[in-house]
């Protein structure tokens, strides 16, 4: 089942902060954030493991509460280059990771001068 | 390093015709994924290829076949096109093993008359 995100949609000016939720009614291995800008392929930016390890972007941090079975994506001082729509992708725990993502409802971040 | 890319980046066909995409997967990658996104939703997995075997299914119908060649690249074909099947098809490869990150391909939009 698609992992829910919250909220659908953020406006910014440059320099504040924003969180991203990532809420999945099944049990997770691990959670994947991605960022895509509008006509363009999605980026990578983080993986987040059971037992807390992350793998990904040195600026933009993130939590997983395993047992709640949610992710947040936490952006700070956001710049322009950060506007886009931030998918998550779980992994449910079946046997070990595949990379085979099933991919939140997205949310739109704008950041403005 | 030579990233993901697809081809071609735009196809128009209708209804009943069949479709081949093409991915070439990013160097020292040996796995890749098939993606379908909708306009305005989050990348859906359609199946994975490694090391020349089908990886893993999502919820499309037969009609959605593939294949990766030695060298790791990859052909989506579908057949019997419905107009449901327009959207943005995404290629990712990644590294074998657990919990790699994926590098998407601009992608190829799919218009079904």
């Amino acid at each position: 089942q698609q992992p829910v995100q919250s909220p659908q949609a953020v406006i910014l000016r440059e320099g504040e902060d924003a969180v991203i939720n990532c809420s999945s009614s099944k049990a997770l291995y691990s959670v994947h954030w991605y960022r895509q800008k509008h006509g363009e392929a999605p980026v990578f930016l983080m993986i987040l493991l059971k037992g807390g390890e992350q793998k990904g972007h040195e600026k933009i941090s993130a939590s997983f509460n395993e047992k709640k079975q949610q992710s947040s994506l936490y952006l700070t001082a956001s710049q322009l280059s950060y506007s886009g729509t931030y998918f998550c992708g779980t992994e449910p725990p079946s046997g070990g990771a595949t990379n085979k993502l099933i991919f939140g409802t997205g949310t739109l971040l704008a950041v403005q001068p | 390093e030579t990233g993901v890319t697809q081809s071609p980046t735009h196809l128009i066909k209708t209804r009943g015709q069949q479709v081949t995409l093409r991915c070439s997967s990013q160097s020292g990658h040996n796995t890749v994924s098939w993606y379908q996104q909708a306009l305005g939703q989050g990348p859906q997995f359609i199946f994975q290829y490694y090391r020349e075997e089908e990886n893993g299914r999502g919820n499309f119908p037969p009609r959605f076949s593939g294949l990766q060649f030695p060298n790791y690249s990859s052909e989506l074909n579908v057949n019997a096109l419905e107009l449901d099947d327009s959207a943005l098809y995404l290629c990712a490869s990644s590294r074998g093993g657990t919990n790699q990150p994926q590098h998407f391909g601009d992608g190829t939009r799919l218009s079904i008359l």
